[in-house]
């Protein structure tokens, strides 16, 4: 089955420490997202990558880092720079020019 | 980035029309799309009508579009408690791959 899967479900970290966020695809798709979601605050682009070894910051990129070595793989870096980083974090591919967009399950991060 | 705005909470009984409303800033959206989240997963994609149409119907669901005003809307027929989710609204431009949402609205669906 094709699809997008996110790993691990729930995350917990304590202040400090960097935690690295899995999202891999096998949908073939060109394009990946990261957004993050809070309460009340609906889906907001943290990074996005059009092609492998390409990525770029959306608008809320600031405390977290990003990597495309390979098109199947987007992993995402919370770095102990993200002031307030306990929320859902959404993974996300679409085809280039598409207009849909796949998502994964989702990854809860609690930081302790 | 452009702003999508949604009311945050609807509630209906079960059997009634559900209508959710979305508006947006930018008027070179080419895309519009309705997204579902039910709880702890992830979104998946209900319907999209594209800017130079007025109205989409799929089923159950049909979208309105009015560009003049910049204001989408979602309604539900014969609302089940299956529906009840989080609903976002998402604009996209056929420029680029970036997709901007809405603040999501909450809908209960009351048996």
């Amino acid at each position: 089955d094709g699809g997008i899967t996110q790993s691990p479900k729930y995350l917990f970290r304590k202040e400090g420490q960097n935690v690295t966020l899995s999202c891999e695809q096998n949908l073939n798709h060109d394009a990946m997202y990261w957004y993050r979601q809070d309460p009340g605050q609906g889906l907001r682009l943290i990074y996005y990558s059009q092609i492998v070894n390409d990525f770029q910051k959306g608008d809320i990129a600031e405390g977290y880092s990003v990597s495309r070595e390979k098109k199947e793989s987007f992993p995402l870096t919370v770095t102990s720079a993200q002031k307030n980083p306990t929320a859902f974090y959404l993974c996300a591919s679409s085809i280039t020019g598409g207009f849909e967009q796949f998502f994964g399950p989702g990854t809860r991060l609690t930081v302790l | 980035g452009e702003d999508v705005e949604q009311s945050l909470f609807l509630s209906v009984r079960e059997g009634d029309s559900s209508v959710i409303n979305c508006t947006y800033t930018d008027s070179s959206s080419t895309y519009l799309y309705w997204y579902k989240q039910e709880p702890g997963a992830g979104l998946q994609l209900l319907t999209y009508i594209f800017s130079n149409m007025d109205m989409k119907q799929d089923q159950r669901l049909t979208v309105l579009l009015n560009k003049k005003d910049k204001h989408l809307s979602l309604r539900i027929a014969d609302t089940q408690t299956g529906d009840s989710a989080i609903y976002f609204c998402a604009e996209s431009k056929n420029t680029g791959n970036q997709f901007y949402f809405g603040t999501g609205t909450s809908l209960t669906v009351i048996p």
